[in-house]
């Protein structure tokens, strides 16, 4: 069955340090991948997706994942963290099924960032 | 602000009442998902409605129900409420049914059964 796994469930970063949370997938054909990113109390944001084509996607509030499919990994980074990056990261796939689809979601990784 | 309205945000409720979530997707989607999130569970996919269909269900206890209306917005139902329903719960829209569509959420309605 498709999954992901973050096997990091609390990360802390000091403030101006780059970041890498970690994604391993789970899936027999290409996967379309997703990074999302929830703020205390908030909903979750789409920070970026990939689906095909260049395997270094950019996102918003500049992040970036890398796809290697060799790896069986979407890792999404940071080159400099800002406090207000502090918050909870969900990694998704989605799965096919029937006439619709589905994220499937990973655990999350909670990120703290020291001042 | 993603374009996806969810009310209430915050909802509690006793053991064994019936309580209705309501989403309205951004204009022009005709996908809505129905997610919960809880602690011991995560972010679980519950089911998805396309253009006033099902189209896909996951692990949704047969006391939930959904639907899309013709207006497009979505409601789901929970019913006979336990202590462990209390979850968040998310809707999501997107403009397709297929997987290369991403899903954009709403802040979410907090069930507490008490």
């Amino acid at each position: 069955a498709q999954s992901v796994t973050q096997p990091d469930i609390h990360i802390t970063v000091s403030e101006g340090a780059s970041l890498e949370l970690r994604c391993n997938y789970s899936y027999g054909a290409t996967p379309y991948l997703f990074w999302y990113v929830q703020s205390p109390g908030q909903g979750l944001q789409l920070l970026l997706k990939y689906f095909s084509g260049d395997t270094l996607v950019q996102g918003i509030k500049g992040f970036e994942a890398e796809f290697k499919r060799s790896q069986s990994s979407f890792n999404l980074r940071k080159p400099s963290v800002h406090w207000s990056d502090a918050a909870e990261y969900f990694c998704a796939v989605v799965r096919l099924t029937g006439g619709g689809n589905k994220l499937t979601f990973g655990t999350g990784t909670q990120l703290k960032v020291e001042l | 602000d993603s374009g996806v309205t969810q009310t209430p945000k915050h909802l509690i409720t006793a053991t064994g009442q019936r309580v209705t979530l309501r989403c309205s997707p951004r204009s022009g989607d005709l996908s809505v998902y129905w997610y919960q999130q809880s602690l011991d569970q995560g972010l679980q996919f519950l089911i998805q409605y396309y253009n006033g269909e099902e189209r896909a269900k996951g692990n949704i206890l047969e006391r939930f129900s959904a639907q899309q209306f013709p207006d497009l917005h979505s409601e789901l139902n929970l019913s006979s409420l336990e202590l462990g329903d209390s979850a968040l719960y998310f809707c999501a829209s997107s403009g397709g049914a297929g997987a290369n569509t991403e899903a954009f959420f709403g802040q979410g309605t907090r069930l507490t059964v008490v």
